[in-house]
């Protein structure tokens, strides 16, 4: 166990629809980043949050959003979905500024 | 703009040979370097990381790496490959002086370890 805990693992649902992630961070972590990851274009930064703020935003498509809450814990939402979408989303979370990500098990996103 | 190349999509070895799995970077500054193991299904799990000092870092599971900043490289190395090797390995950069930037991540190298 990484410390970083997301849900759901396993997630289906069809084209049009709105799915909510989640990711609590390992304990003390203020930090806390989106990742997907897709065969064909490896692990893509979606965006980081810092303590409630965003804080840096990558290839994150509109239809997608994110935010933190004051418990730290963070949400991604993915709307409108399409096939395209299907992936695995990973949450990662930092603390000090020289260490490295603590990645969570991450949620695979079936669209059919 | 930080930046991560890992040249090579996959890496065959045969148990017991010494693996390499290349990687090299591009920041405007000094650079905090890292390498994660990907086993399938799972999460990215941290290896090792470079912050300062020695150029030779040590890491999990007998991995080390080297840091050459003339080379601008970080190449992952072990003596002695196992088959629990294969999976696939992530190199990541991170710019020092950066503040809240995020680590760009390298695309991948699968290894595989062939008995």
């Amino acid at each position: 166990d990484s410390g970083v805990t997301q849900t759901p693992k396993h997630l289906i649902t069809a084209t049009g629809q709105r799915v909510t992630l989640r990711c609590s961070p390992r304990s003390g972590d203020l930090s806390v980043y989106w990742y997907q990851q897709s065969l064909d274009q490896g692990l893509q930064f979606l965006i980081q949050y810092y303590n409630g703020e965003e804080r840096a935003k990558g290839n994150i498509l509109e239809r997608f959003s994110a935010q933190q809450f004051p418990d730290l814990h963070s949400e991604l939402n993915l709307s409108s979905l399409e096939l395209g979408d299907s992936a695995l989303y990973f949450c990662a979370s930092s603390g000090r500024e020289d260490y490295g990500y603590t990645f969570g098990s991450g949620t695979r996103l079936t669209v059919v | 703009a930080q930046s991560v190349a890992q040249p090579e999509d996959q890496v065959n070895v045969a148990e017991g040979n010494p693996l390499t799995v290349k990687c090299t970077y591009s920041v405007s500054g000094n650079p905090y370097l890292f390498w994660y193991v990907q086993y399938p299904n799972r999460g990215l799990q941290f290896l090792l990381k470079y912050i300062t000092g020695d150029n030779l870092v040590k890491g999990s599971y007998g991995f080390e790496a080297e840091f050459n900043k003339s080379q601008t490289s970080f190449h992952l190395k072990k003596p002695s490959a196992l088959v629990s090797d294969s999976a696939l390995y992530f190199c990541a950069v991170r710019d020092r002086n950066g503040g809240y930037q995020k680590v760009t991540f390298g695309t991948g190298t699968k290894l595989q370890v062939i008995p």
